[in-house]
């Protein structure tokens, strides 16, 4: 089966740097996704490792370790409105279906 | 247009009621899913469409039926549903295209569902 573990409160102070981790099990690996979540609204998708290494696309960074099954989500020059849940997430072998990590709520304070 | 829109955005219904929620997207995207999410809780999968045809049921129950009538609509009917059926469900669509299994998944802003 698969399993992610990602922490489930983190907090961070406005323009600072925070790191969201999320661990995984699975028996076929695809990539690792992160999603994006605020209050009463729909996930949105920030970005998706295939390969190791760190994908970057503006403030938001992803790296992914295979050998570890381990991925991260960084957040950088935090604004208030990041403050949301986001969801690490593997896409199961052999077909659509995704599996959701239980969800990192960011706090970001002034 | 990369939107995936549903309606009704808030429905609240009876047990005894029938109601139907839709979902439509024009990307182009053949894999249409339906996913339930409580309060605080990660996205849960219920069904997935793929070129039209039911993919996956994750063990839904039976008052939940599914229905694609063709590539941009997703309905999900409702039937005598619980009030611990109340969540929030959303659509999503992706290209079909399994190689690319990281995909961006489009989601729809969800109907908030109450049964009382």
């Amino acid at each position: 089966g698969q399993s992610l573990e990602q922490p489930s409160e983190v907090t961070a102070v406005e323009g600072a740097i925070v790191q969201i981790n999320c661990t995984y099990q699975t028996s076929g690996f695809y990539g690792l996704s992160w999603y994006q979540q605020h209050d009463g609204g729909a996930p949105t998708f920030l970005s998706y490792n295939a390969l190791d290494g760190l994908e970057e696309t503006g403030r938001f960074s992803s790296f992914l370790s295979r050998s570890d099954s381990y991925g991260y989500l960084l957040l950088q020059e935090l604004q208030m409105k990041d403050s949301a849940s986001y969801f690490c997430a593997v896409r199961a072998p052999g077909g659509f279906k995704t599996i959701f990590g239980a969800g990192t709520r960011l706090f970001v304070k002034a | 247009d990369t939107e995936v829109t549903q309606t009704p955005k808030h429905l609240v219904m009876g047990m005894t009621n029938k109601k139907s929620l839709k979902c439509e997207q024009h990307m182009g995207h053949r894999a249409m899913y339906w996913y339930k999410q409580k309060a605080k809780k990660p996205p849960e999968l219920m069904f997935v469409y793929s070129y039209e045809k039911l993919s996956i049921n994750e063990s839904v129950p039976s008052r939940f039926s599914p229905e694609c009538p063709n590539s941009s609509l997703l309905n999900l009917h409702l039937h005598a549903l619980q009030p611990e059926d109340s969540a929030l469900y959303l659509c999503a669509s992706s290209q079909a295209n399994l190689a690319s299994a990281g995909t961006e998944a489009f989601f729809g802003q969800g109907t908030r569902l109450t049964v009382v």
